[in-house]
């Protein structure tokens, strides 16, 4: 069965500006997670939905929002872009209930010029 | 949230068995242990988990210390493209979210 989803592969923006990134999540799977990833801080943690709820958050600013539709997939969107929000932006998903691990996409390269 | 602890590197031959340790000793009685491992430029793929049994999959073994303190991976017959970073964590109860460390950089030599 298809994998999660992410688009855009590559995006380049520029300094103040705003995006979203896109996720769909495997067929059956209710909740969706998005990490962030530099080389200076490793992996970390954004949110979790599960049933368009937010289930968790991390320590990031207000900047970082995040949304889940009614059909699982999701999206995150990062306000007032800056330098340092340059990385690799991970989403990954799971059914939600039990403790089947979670199945991550190949993730969204994001530059901030 | 449980913190571990991995070390930085390690290296195996191909073909031997690659034993990663680590070291989750503030683990609640609710969380299972998840190995990760990331190959370079993609998502992490998911390994092996458990809560207190050993368990084995087509991939990997599992094993974890009677305390829980502490598991070790064992991928038994190590390739060159189990060449990757490998991260242990820990989830379980309402905790939603994983917590990753630096993880092992593994390397396989030939």
């Amino acid at each position: 069965k298809a994998g999660v989803t992410q688009t855009p592969r590559y995006l380049i923006k520029t300094r103040g500006q705003q995006v979203t990134l896109s996720c769909s999540p495997i067929s059956g799977h209710r909740s969706v997670s998005w990490y962030q990833q530099t080389p200076g801080q490793g992996l970390q943690f954004l949110f979790e939905y599960f049933s368009e709820t937010q289930r968790n958050k991390g320590n990031f600013p207000g900047r970082f929002s995040g949304r889940q539709f009614s059909n699982s997939r999701s999206e995150m969107n990062v306000s007032t872009l800056e330098l340092g929000d340059s990385a690799l932006y991970l989403c990954a998903s799971s059914p939600g209930q039990g403790t089947i691990g979670y199945t991550f996409g190949s993730g969204t390269r994001l530059t901030v010029v | 949230d449980a913190k571990t602890t991995q070390p930085t590197s390690m290296d195996c031959a191909e073909g031997r068995a690659a034993n990663l340790p680590c070291n989750h000793s503030t683990i609640s009685g609710n969380e299972y242990v998840y190995w990760y491992r990331q190959i370079h430029s993609q998502g992490p793929q998911y390994i092996i988990h458990g809560l207190k049994n050993n368990e084995t999959n087509e991939m990997a073994s599992l094993i974890i210390t009677e305390d829980r303190k502490s598991s070790t991976l064992i991928l038994p017959h190590a390739t060159l493209r189990d060449t990757a970073v490998y991260y242990c964590t820990a989830q379980g109860g309402s905790n939603y979210k994983l917590t990753f460390g630096k993880g092992t950089l593994l390397t396989v030599n030939p």
